[in-house]
Protein backbone atom coordinates (compact mmCIF):
# COMPACT_ATOMS: atom_id res chain seq x y z
CA UNK A 1 0.00 0.00 0.00
CA UNK A 2 2.95 2.16 0.36
CA UNK A 3 4.26 4.40 -2.48
CA UNK A 4 7.27 5.86 -1.04
CA UNK A 5 10.04 3.09 -0.80
CA UNK A 6 12.95 3.44 2.46
CA UNK A 7 15.56 0.43 3.32
CA UNK A 8 13.62 -1.40 6.01
CA UNK A 9 16.60 -0.98 8.50
CA UNK A 10 19.41 0.88 9.21
CA UNK A 11 21.92 0.82 12.23
CA UNK A 12 24.92 2.73 13.64
CA UNK A 13 26.64 3.40 16.71
CA UNK A 14 26.40 6.49 19.22
CA UNK A 15 27.91 9.17 17.57
CA UNK A 16 28.07 7.67 13.97
CA UNK A 17 26.13 9.05 11.03
CA UNK A 18 22.72 7.56 9.75
CA UNK A 19 20.89 8.51 6.61
CA UNK A 20 17.55 7.43 5.80
CA UNK A 21 16.36 7.49 1.56
CA UNK A 22 13.17 7.82 0.48
CA UNK A 23 12.56 7.31 -3.31
CA UNK A 24 9.04 8.38 -5.11
CA UNK A 25 7.91 9.54 -8.36
CA UNK A 26 6.95 12.48 -10.39
CA UNK A 27 3.37 12.42 -8.75
CA UNK A 28 4.84 12.74 -5.45
CA UNK A 29 8.16 13.62 -3.96
CA UNK A 30 8.75 15.46 -7.90
CA UNK A 31 6.40 18.09 -7.25
CA UNK A 32 5.49 18.33 -3.83
CA UNK A 33 7.48 18.70 -0.57
CA UNK A 34 8.51 16.06 2.05
CA UNK A 35 7.82 14.99 5.58
CA UNK A 36 9.64 13.06 7.89
CA UNK A 37 8.05 11.16 11.72
CA UNK A 38 9.53 9.63 14.14
CA UNK A 39 7.57 7.07 15.82
CA UNK A 40 8.82 5.52 19.16
CA UNK A 41 7.53 2.13 20.09
CA UNK A 42 3.34 2.22 21.07
CA UNK A 43 3.16 5.74 20.32
CA UNK A 44 2.11 7.60 17.69
CA UNK A 45 4.12 9.27 15.18
CA UNK A 46 6.10 12.25 15.76
CA UNK A 47 6.45 15.08 13.29
CA UNK A 48 10.39 16.01 12.95
CA UNK A 49 11.06 17.07 9.40
CA UNK A 50 8.48 19.58 7.33
CA UNK A 51 8.67 20.90 3.99
CA UNK A 52 12.08 19.05 2.99
CA UNK A 53 14.46 20.41 5.68
CA UNK A 54 12.60 22.69 8.12
CA UNK A 55 12.86 21.29 11.39
CA UNK A 56 9.53 22.01 14.26
CA UNK A 57 10.65 23.31 17.49
CA UNK A 58 12.29 21.22 20.01
CA UNK A 59 13.54 18.64 17.35
CA UNK A 60 17.22 18.64 17.49
CA UNK A 61 19.79 19.82 15.04
CA UNK A 62 21.33 16.93 14.42
CA UNK A 63 18.12 16.00 12.21
CA UNK A 64 18.24 16.75 8.89
CA UNK A 65 16.30 16.70 5.32
CA UNK A 66 16.64 17.16 2.37
CA UNK A 67 15.29 16.56 -1.67
CA UNK A 68 16.55 15.69 -4.62
CA UNK A 69 13.99 14.96 -7.87
CA UNK A 70 12.04 12.10 -7.04
CA UNK A 71 13.85 11.17 -3.76
CA UNK A 72 14.40 12.02 -0.45
CA UNK A 73 16.90 11.74 2.61
CA UNK A 74 16.86 11.90 6.45
CA UNK A 75 20.37 12.06 8.12
CA UNK A 76 20.83 11.97 12.16
CA UNK A 77 24.36 13.07 12.90
CA UNK A 78 25.50 12.17 16.43
CA UNK A 79 23.91 9.17 16.77
CA UNK A 80 22.14 8.54 20.45
CA UNK A 81 19.95 5.55 21.96
CA UNK A 82 17.19 7.27 22.47
CA UNK A 83 17.23 8.13 17.91
CA UNK A 84 16.32 4.09 18.64
CA UNK A 85 12.83 4.29 16.14
CA UNK A 86 10.66 3.95 12.69
CA UNK A 87 11.37 6.43 10.47
CA UNK A 88 8.32 7.41 7.88
CA UNK A 89 8.91 9.80 4.89
CA UNK A 90 5.52 10.93 3.37
CA UNK A 91 4.11 13.46 0.60
CA UNK A 92 1.30 14.75 -1.39
CA UNK A 93 0.44 12.72 -4.34
CA UNK A 94 -1.31 14.52 -6.84
CA UNK A 95 -2.60 11.28 -8.60
CA UNK A 96 -5.66 9.14 -7.41
CA UNK A 97 -7.10 12.77 -7.20
CA UNK A 98 -4.59 13.59 -4.36
CA UNK A 99 -3.83 12.41 -1.19
CA UNK A 100 -1.35 11.73 1.23
CA UNK A 101 1.03 8.61 0.81
CA UNK A 102 3.89 7.89 3.23
CA UNK A 103 6.89 5.38 2.88
CA UNK A 104 7.33 1.65 3.84
CA UNK A 105 8.93 2.98 7.10
CA UNK A 106 12.88 2.11 8.50
CA UNK A 107 13.65 0.87 11.84
CA UNK A 108 16.61 2.65 12.73
CA UNK A 109 18.86 0.55 15.57
CA UNK A 110 21.30 1.89 17.89
CA UNK A 111 23.73 -0.57 18.34
CA UNK B 1 -0.91 23.55 22.69
CA UNK B 2 -3.13 21.07 20.47
CA UNK B 3 -4.12 18.23 21.78
CA UNK B 4 -6.39 15.30 19.86
CA UNK B 5 -7.77 12.83 22.53
CA UNK B 6 -9.24 9.76 20.54
CA UNK B 7 -12.38 7.88 21.54
CA UNK B 8 -14.35 4.99 20.42
CA UNK B 9 -14.44 1.25 20.64
CA UNK B 10 -11.66 -1.11 19.71
CA UNK B 11 -13.59 -3.97 18.71
CA UNK B 12 -16.29 -4.46 15.39
CA UNK B 13 -17.91 -6.95 13.65
CA UNK B 14 -17.47 -8.32 10.14
CA UNK B 15 -19.89 -6.13 8.13
CA UNK B 16 -20.76 -3.41 10.52
CA UNK B 17 -19.54 0.29 11.16
CA UNK B 18 -16.38 1.18 12.27
CA UNK B 19 -16.88 4.66 14.20
CA UNK B 20 -14.46 6.81 16.46
CA UNK B 21 -14.34 10.56 17.54
CA UNK B 22 -11.45 12.50 18.12
CA UNK B 23 -11.88 15.84 20.37
CA UNK B 24 -10.02 18.67 19.64
CA UNK B 25 -8.22 21.45 22.18
CA UNK B 26 -6.19 23.75 21.40
CA UNK B 27 -7.93 24.53 18.06
CA UNK B 28 -11.02 24.57 15.92
CA UNK B 29 -12.45 22.16 13.61
CA UNK B 30 -13.60 25.20 11.66
CA UNK B 31 -10.17 26.70 11.16
CA UNK B 32 -9.56 28.42 8.16
CA UNK B 33 -5.89 27.13 8.02
CA UNK B 34 -5.34 23.31 8.89
CA UNK B 35 -7.49 20.42 8.24
CA UNK B 36 -8.40 16.83 10.37
CA UNK B 37 -7.68 13.91 9.04
CA UNK B 38 -7.82 10.19 9.92
CA UNK B 39 -4.62 7.94 9.19
CA UNK B 40 -4.19 4.28 10.06
CA UNK B 41 -1.79 1.88 10.46
CA UNK B 42 -0.82 -1.85 10.51
CA UNK B 43 1.32 -4.02 9.61
CA UNK B 44 0.50 -5.00 5.84
CA UNK B 45 -0.80 -2.07 4.84
CA UNK B 46 2.10 0.03 6.63
CA UNK B 47 0.96 4.17 7.32
CA UNK B 48 -2.58 5.20 4.86
CA UNK B 49 -3.84 8.22 4.99
CA UNK B 50 -7.72 7.57 5.02
CA UNK B 51 -9.69 11.19 4.32
CA UNK B 52 -10.07 14.58 5.94
CA UNK B 53 -12.40 17.36 6.81
CA UNK B 54 -11.86 20.84 6.61
CA UNK B 55 -13.43 24.23 6.83
CA UNK B 56 -12.88 26.92 4.01
CA UNK B 57 -15.69 29.46 4.05
CA UNK B 58 -17.57 25.84 3.34
CA UNK B 59 -16.75 22.62 4.49
CA UNK B 60 -15.11 19.69 2.11
CA UNK B 61 -14.01 16.49 2.76
CA UNK B 62 -11.25 13.91 0.81
CA UNK B 63 -11.15 10.66 0.82
CA UNK B 64 -8.29 8.03 0.09
CA UNK B 65 -9.84 5.89 -3.33
CA UNK B 66 -9.08 3.00 -1.48
CA UNK B 67 -12.17 3.32 0.89
CA UNK B 68 -13.86 6.36 -0.39
CA UNK B 69 -17.03 3.95 -1.07
CA UNK B 70 -16.98 2.89 2.49
CA UNK B 71 -16.09 6.13 4.41
CA UNK B 72 -17.34 9.12 5.79
CA UNK B 73 -15.48 12.00 8.15
CA UNK B 74 -17.90 14.45 9.69
CA UNK B 75 -16.79 17.35 11.94
CA UNK B 76 -18.98 18.84 14.95
CA UNK B 77 -18.75 22.24 15.65
CA UNK B 78 -20.79 21.86 18.91
CA UNK B 79 -18.48 19.57 20.74
CA UNK B 80 -15.58 21.09 18.51
CA UNK B 81 -14.38 17.23 17.39
CA UNK B 82 -14.83 15.25 14.00
CA UNK B 83 -15.79 11.60 13.71
CA UNK B 84 -14.65 8.54 11.17
CA UNK B 85 -17.69 6.11 10.31
CA UNK B 86 -16.43 3.30 8.25
CA UNK B 87 -18.83 0.80 6.91
CA UNK B 88 -18.76 -2.87 5.54
CA UNK B 89 -15.52 -3.33 7.54
CA UNK B 90 -13.50 -6.55 7.18
CA UNK B 91 -10.58 -7.97 9.39
CA UNK B 92 -8.42 -6.26 6.84
CA UNK B 93 -9.67 -3.10 8.46
CA UNK B 94 -7.93 -4.06 12.15
CA UNK B 95 -5.34 -1.43 12.26
CA UNK B 96 -4.51 1.34 15.22
CA UNK B 97 -6.49 4.25 13.85
CA UNK B 98 -5.21 7.81 14.66
CA UNK B 99 -6.63 11.42 14.26
CA UNK B 100 -3.88 14.10 12.78
CA UNK B 101 -4.05 18.15 12.23
CA UNK B 102 -2.70 19.04 8.58
CA UNK B 103 -1.72 22.97 8.19
CA UNK B 104 0.90 24.32 6.25
CA UNK B 105 -1.01 25.74 2.87
CA UNK B 106 0.38 23.88 -0.04
CA UNK B 107 3.30 22.60 1.51
CA UNK B 108 1.13 20.23 4.00
CA UNK B 109 2.45 18.45 7.20
CA UNK B 110 0.79 16.42 10.25
CA UNK B 111 2.08 18.37 12.95
CA UNK B 112 -0.71 16.65 15.84
CA UNK B 113 -1.53 13.50 15.98
CA UNK B 114 -4.09 11.71 18.91
CA UNK B 115 -2.85 8.67 20.53
CA UNK B 116 -4.19 5.75 18.59
CA UNK B 117 -6.63 3.51 19.02
CA UNK B 118 -6.34 -0.07 18.19
CA UNK B 119 -9.31 -1.43 16.00
CA UNK B 120 -9.94 -5.06 15.69
CA UNK B 121 -12.82 -6.68 13.52
CA UNK B 122 -13.65 -10.37 14.72
CA UNK B 123 -16.76 -11.26 15.15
Amino acid sequence: QSVLTQPPSASGTPGQRVTISCSGSSSNIGSNTVNWYQQLPGTAPKLLIYSNNQRPSGVPDRFSGSKSGTSASLAISGLQSEDEADYYCAAWDDSLNGQDVFGTGTKVTVL
Amino acid sequence: QVQLQQSGPGLVKPSQTLSLTCAISGDSVSSNSAAWNWIRQSPSRGLEWLGRTYYRSKWYNDYAVSVKSRITINPDTSKNQFSLQLNSVTPEDTAVYYCARVVGGYDPYFDYWGQGTLVTVSS
